[in-house]
């Protein structure tokens, strides 16, 4: 498959906790994003990074990536009920013209 | 300012009729992709477009899937005859693309249309 795949496929947490995804893939890719997609809803782009950098952060959202293992993470810190949600990773590609090939989601549940 | 704007939001239609999706993109946005969502399938890319022309449609299923965008503002996507497999929710996403070899944007999703034939 030319998805990424995200692990874990269902992640349960309290409030105020900290929530890890992991994404991988297989070929190379020039940059990464990660979406948010609340139930019934479009796709929310959260955060960009590029091949070249290793780490990026937005607010309470923390993203690294490790070319040589084609491995990204984000996590998020202090979690929200707000969080609640499905988290995707996609994956551009050096084929030119924009392309993202989406990852199968982690399904993110914050308890309060 | 209006996000990505998809019509209808459901969709019900019976098997074998035609079924037509529409979409407007973000004023100023130069790329437009349609994506289909399903349990199974997850999200799949089905064609994008770049300054109104097809660029890759390796993604549309099969040639009972057709998209159009006649102007930069307006797209379409129809499937005729539709049948119960193609039941999913289907996202319009849009772009500003510098240029080829630049990075990817960030997208800009629709809420989707949610198909159900039956």
């Amino acid at each position: 498959s030319q998805q990424g795949e995200e692990d874990p496929q269902a992640l349960s947490i309290q409030e105020g906790e900290n929530a890890t995804m992991n994404c991988s893939y297989k070929t190379s890719i020039n940059n990464l994003q990660w979406y948010r997609q609340n139930s019934g809803r479009g796709l929310v782009h959260l955060i960009l990074i590029r091949s070249n950098e290793r780490e990026k952060h937005s607010g309470r959202l923390r993203v690294t990536l490790d070319t040589s293992k084609k491995s990204s993470s984000l996590l998020i810190t202090a979690s929200r009920a707000a969080d609640t949600a499905s988290y995707f990773c996609a994956r551009g590609t050096h084929t030119g013209f924009q392309k993202l090939v989406f990852g199968t989601g982690t399904r993110l549940l914050v308890s309060p | 300012d209006a996000g990505v704007i998809q019509s209808p939001r459901h969709e019900v239609t019976e098997m074998g009729q035609e079924v037509t999706l529409r979409c407007k993109p973000i004023s100023g946005h130069n790329s437009l992709f349609w994506y289909r969502q399903t349990m199974m399938r997850g999200l799949e890319l089905l064609i994008y477009f770049n300054n109104n022309v097809p660029i890759d449609d390796s993604g549309m299923p099969e040639d009972r899937f057709s998209a159009k965008m006649p102007n930069a503002s307006f797209s379409t996507l129809k499937i005729q005859p539709s049948e119960p497999r193609d039941s999913a929710v289907y996202f319009c996403a849009s772009s500003f693309s510098p240029g080829p070899s630049s990075y990817n944007s960030p997208l800009h999703f629709g809420n989707g249309t949610r198909l159900t034939v039956t």
